[in-house]
């Protein structure tokens, strides 16, 4: 089945240790996304690819980066992750031909643990 | 700015009855669309139904509808015939026609008891 892929489901990394996530899509979409969902809060968009096209949020720390090498594939770098990084990350893919009704697919999400 | 309100962080209901979970809204863009996502404990957005500004019929989905008033800027889901496995974190969400992204509620917590 079509779907969106994130790997690893858990993820532990130590106070200040480069960690990436990964996620990948066989929908074809051209647009993917990344979500921050701290515990019992609603999901936060850090950016999104249109395409090769890199769009961060105002507000998404410099902490943050993403890459995306390809159509499927699409990394979440935090490069000094605190303690406040500690959440779900979710990935999420659309087709990207614009308009309000355009329904984004989530992955099963990575929980990031900061030691 | 968008921003979508959800008043219920958590709601409860009898299995096989049903149960409203709200949802109000503010833009000035004409042109927006009004999802719901379900959310188990495992952590994966299901999308369940979805609302454009301009329909003229309320959305349904199965056991889903959505009770769009436009003139409140409400968008209620209801889950008819409630299931245990309908429990779950349920998110409002919203997308603009000038924005690429999903603006999320702060979610209802359901839980259906037998």
């Amino acid at each position: 089945d079509a779907m969106v892929i994130q790997n690893p489901r858990y993820q532990v990394t130590q106070f200040g240790k480069p960690v990436t996530l990964s996620c990948s899509q066989t929908l074809n979409h051209n647009v993917m996304y990344w979500y921050q969902q701290k515990s019992s809060q609603a999901p936060k968009l850090l950016f999104h690819y249109y395409d090769k096209d890199f769009n961060n949020e105002a507000d998404t720390p410099d902490n943050f980066q993403s890459r995306r090498p390809n159509t499927s594939f699409c990394f979440l770098d935090i490069r000094s992750p605190g303690l406040g990084d500690a959440a779900m990350y979710l990935c999420a893919t659309s087709k990207g031909t614009g308009g309000p009704n355009e329904k984004l697919f989530f992955g099963s999400g990575t929980q990031l643990s900061v030691l | 700015a968008q921003k979508i309100t959800q008043t219920q962080p958590g709601m409860f209901v009898q299995e096989k009855e049903a149960v409203t979970l709200d949802c109000t809204y503010d833009t000035s863009d004409p042109s927006y669309g009004l999802f719901w996502y379900k959310q188990p404990s495992s952590g994966e957005m299901i999308f369940l139904i979805y609302q454009g500004s301009y329909d003229q019929q309320n959305a349904t989905e199965g056991r889903y509808s959505l009770n769009f008033q436009k003139a409140r800027k409400s968008a209620n889901l209801v889950i008819s015939a409630s299931q245990l496995g309908d429990s779950a974190m349920y998110f409002c969400a919203m997308s603009l026609s000038s924005a690429r992204q999903l603006t999320f509620g702060s979610g209802t917590q359901l839980t259906v008891l037998p």
